[in-house]
C-alpha cells in the first residue's frame, strides 16, 4: 500500500540551530511529494512541492527539501530556525497532478526554544 | 489570498446523534475536500467533489455523508454520530485550472461525540 512516513513524532531544536524533519515515502513509482505546515490554531499550509528535475527545491520562510529515489525520501532542512517556527509539519504524496488526493504522514510536532 | 471557511469551529454531539459540518470557500476553486485528522493517522481523505453536484468517495467514507451544493458550499453529514468519529475536520480547496495539489485549508471543526 501506499504509505508515507514521518519518523519522528516531537522534535525540538534551539533557536537559530539547523533543522531536518525526515519524510520516507512507499510508491510504486515516483510520486509527486509536498511538505505542508500547520500553525496553531490554523489550517495547514503549502511549504514546499516537488514535481520533477532539481531534486533539491526551495519553499517558503528559508526552507528546503530534498528528493532521493535512491531512499525514498524527501527530507524538509532549515539553516536556522526561528521560534516562530514552532509548528506540525507534515509529508504528503499523490501518484496524480489532476485530482488533489493527497496521502499525508503523521505529522512532526516542532519546537524551538528561544 | 484563497479563503476556506469552517463552522462551526467547535461542536460537541451525543452518540446517535445528527452533525452537519460547513465548509464554504470564496476562491472559485473547483475541486474541494474534506479531511479528517487524528493522532497517529495525519490527515485522511473522507469525501471530495470536483464540482456542484459531484461527489467521489475519499480513503474513510463510512459513516459520513456529502454533499456540494454550490460550487462555494461543501457540507459534511454524520447522520448516526459515534464516537469513533471525534476528530479535527478540516474541508480544503483546490484549482482545477491551476495545481490541484496544492490544498486551500479551513481552520478546522473540532467535534467531540460523547
Amino acid at each position: 500500500a501506499q504509505s508515507v512516513t514521518q519518523p519522528d513524532a516531537r522534535v525540538t531544536v534551539s533557536e537559530g540551530a539547523s533543522l531536518q524533519l525526515r519524510c520516507k515515502y512507499s510508491y510504486s513509482g515516483t510520486p509527486y511529494l509536498f511538505w505542508y505546515v500547520q500553525y496553531q490554531r490554523q489550517g495547514l499550509q503549502l511549504l514546499l512541492k516537488y514535481y520533477s528535475g532539481d531534486p533539491v527545491v526551495q519553499g517558503v520562510n528559508g526552507f528546503e527539501a530534498e528528493f532521493s529515489k535512491s531512499d525514498s525520501s524527501f527530507h524538509l532542512r532549515k539553516a536556522s530556525v526561528h521560534w516562530s517556527d514552532s509548528a506540525v509539519y507534515f509529508c504528503a504524496a499523490s501518484m496524480y497532478t489532476n485530482t488533489g488526493k493527497l496521502t499525508f504522514g503523521d505529522g512532526t510536532v516542532l519546537t524551538v526554544k528561544p | 489570498e484563497a479563503a476556506v471557511t469552517q463552522s462551526p469551529r467547535n461542536k460537541v454531539t451525543v452518540t446517535g446523534g445528527n452533525v452537519t459540518l460547513s465548509c464554504r470557500q470564496t476562491n472559485s476553486h473547483n475541486y474541494m475536500y474534506w479531511y479528517r485528522q487524528d493522532t497517529g493517522h495525519g490527515l485522511r481523505l473522507i469525501h471530495y467533489s470536483y464540482g456542484a453536484g459531484n461527489l467521489q468517495i475519499g480513503d474513510v467514507p463510512d459513516g459520513y455523508k456529502a454533499t456540494r451544493t454550490t460550487q462555494e458550499d461543501f457540507f459534511l453529514l454524520l447522520e448516526l454520530a459515534s464516537p469513533s468519529q471525534t476528530s479535527l475536520y478540516f474541508c480544503a480547496s483546490s484549482d482545477a485550472y491551476g495545481d490541484q495539489n496544492t490544498l486551500y485549508f479551513g481552520a478546522g471543526t473540532r467535534l467531540s461525540v460523547l
